[in-house]
């Protein structure tokens, strides 16, 4: 089955500063990758994802990266507001139609 | 994207009774939905997927007889867990199942905490 590693389990920034979580997966299969925001006591809610056939996508403050020969891909977050503090989950899928979800990322963003 | 409703959002109960908790998807058919179980700091766990119509299908080590449930139609799906105890506490999340692909929405989530 598919394996997501996801680093760093806890990532501390100053206000405006970029954050990176990097994520790696072991199914080749695995074609679609959604990133997550969990807010404390709300369930995750979907910030942006990207498929296989894209190497990168941005939505303004928030970028995601994908290199399917390494199986990695990464979240980037540029000019971090305190609000960005968060758990930030990254997921694989496609080979399953069950999603698996790394550890999470714990962001905290000091203003 | 799916809306995803849960009820109750938190629930306080004494040990050895029962809780119902609702999810309802309110703008999508869902034949299928995931329930997730979450404890602190950790990530999503995969407990059972709910099919409408027919039993779910449970993760390995999830006890079918203590944590029921029942998908009656293309919108709602419940979890019951029966005979709750303090080790039953924990955040309870549900999500429609889509295909390979398709981005997976959430519910807000159910505090439990067994007293």
């Amino acid at each position: 089955g598919e394996n997501v590693e996801q680093h760093p389990s806890t990532l501390s920034v100053q206000e405006g500063d970029s954050a990176v979580i990097k994520c790696t997966y072991s199914d080749s299969a695995s074609n679609y990758f959604p990133w997550y925001k969990q807010e404390l006591g709300k369930g995750p809610q979907l910030i942006i994802d990207i498929r296989s056939n894209v190497g990168e996508k941005k939505d303004q403050r928030i970028a995601v990266t994908l290199n399917k020969t390494a199986k990695h891909f990464s979240l980037h977050i540029t000019e971090t507001q305190p609000e960005d503090s968060a758990v930030y989950f990254c997921a694989a899928t496609g080979g399953s139609y069950i999603p698996t979800f790394g550890r999470g990322t714990s962001l905290i963003v000091h203003p | 994207g799916a809306v995803v409703s849960q009820h109750p959002s938190r629930v306080i109960c004494k040990s050895g009774t029962s809780v119902k908790i609702e999810c309802r998807s309110l703008d999508f058919q869902a034949t299928t939905m995931f329930w997730y179980r979450q404890f602190p700091k950790k990530s999503l766990m995969l407990m059972a997927t709910s099919n409408e119509g027919s039993k779910a299908t449970y993760e390995q080590g999830v006890e079918k007889d203590k944590f029921l449930i029942n998908h009656a139609s293309l919108t709602l799906s419940t979890l019951t867990v029966t005979s709750a105890h303090p080790e039953d506490s924990s955040f309870y999340i549900c999500s429609p199942g889509v295909a390979p692909e398709e981005t997976q929405y959430f519910g807000p989530g159910t505090r439990l905490l067994v007293l």
